[in-house]
């Protein structure tokens, strides 16, 4: 069974950092891109990053392009979210989704984790 | 930048009722559209992809139609379980995009 455990949310000044993890198990993670999608309070799904299978090519969203960095260690099944300069308007609960199909990057998410929420206040 | 709009934003059904659901792109997505549910405190679960291809483990009244820029989910025969919140999502192109969402509640 496909689980994928977030972590690393927390509260955060402006303009402070953060990172975000999320544990793969279930599938062989290296097999798979890797994406996260955040969701505002009470707000619908955006789309924040993805990484390729390898971690050789990422892509972002032009909200956090430039602030975020995607990246992943295959050897630990383990995708991460490095977050710098953060604002009040990337509080959000944060999820990692793993791709359906292994190999390629379709864009759709076919598992999601639970997500973690980062809030950005003084 | 691909605008994904969805109607109505909200949805009053009663059990056994069908429900229709419409997601409109700003330009052609072909056949990459995704279709996803949230309820309430949950993470978004995948129901359709590619317009119309259910997902392992959906039931079948959940369908999904379309190409191009308009597309359809039909929930045939509401369920309890089925009052949620329903996303479309394209992935024809960079940056992937999320329709705002409809929500289906009970009338």
């Amino acid at each position: 069974e496909v689980q994928l455990l977030d972590s690393g949310g927390d509260l955060v000044q402006p303009g402070g950092s953060l990172r975000l993890s999320c544990a793969a198990s279930g599938f062989t993670f290296s097999n798979y891109a890797m994406s996260w999608v955040r969701q505002a309070p009470g707000k619908g799904l955006e789309w924040v990053s993805t990484i390729s299978d390898s971690g050789g090519s990422t892509y972002y969203a032009d909200s956090v392009k430039g602030r975020f960095t995607i990246s992943r260690d295959n050897s630990k099944n383990t995708l991460y979210m490095e977050m710098n300069s953060l604002r009040a308007e990337d509080t959000a609960v944060y999820y990692c989704a793993k791709e359906r199909i292994s190999m390629i990057i379709v864009g759709y998410f076919a598992s999601w984790g639970q997500g973690t929420l980062v809030t950005v206040s003084s | 930048e691909i605008v994904m709009t969805q109607s109505p934003a909200t949805l009053s059904v009663s059990p056994g009722e069908r429900a229709t659901l419409s997601c409109r792109a700003s330009q052609t997505v072909s056949s990459n559209l995704a279709w996803y549910e949230q309820k309430p405190g949950q993470a978004p679960r995948l129901l359709i992809y590619g317009a119309s291809i259910r997902a392992t483990g959906v039931p079948a009244r959940f369908s999904g139609s379309g190409s191009g820029t308009e597309f359809t989910l039909t929930i045939s025969s509401l369920q309890s379980e089925d009052f949620a919140v329903y996303y479309c999502q394209q992935y024809n192109n960079w940056p992937r995009t999320f329709g705002p969402g409809t929500k289906v509640d009970i009338k």
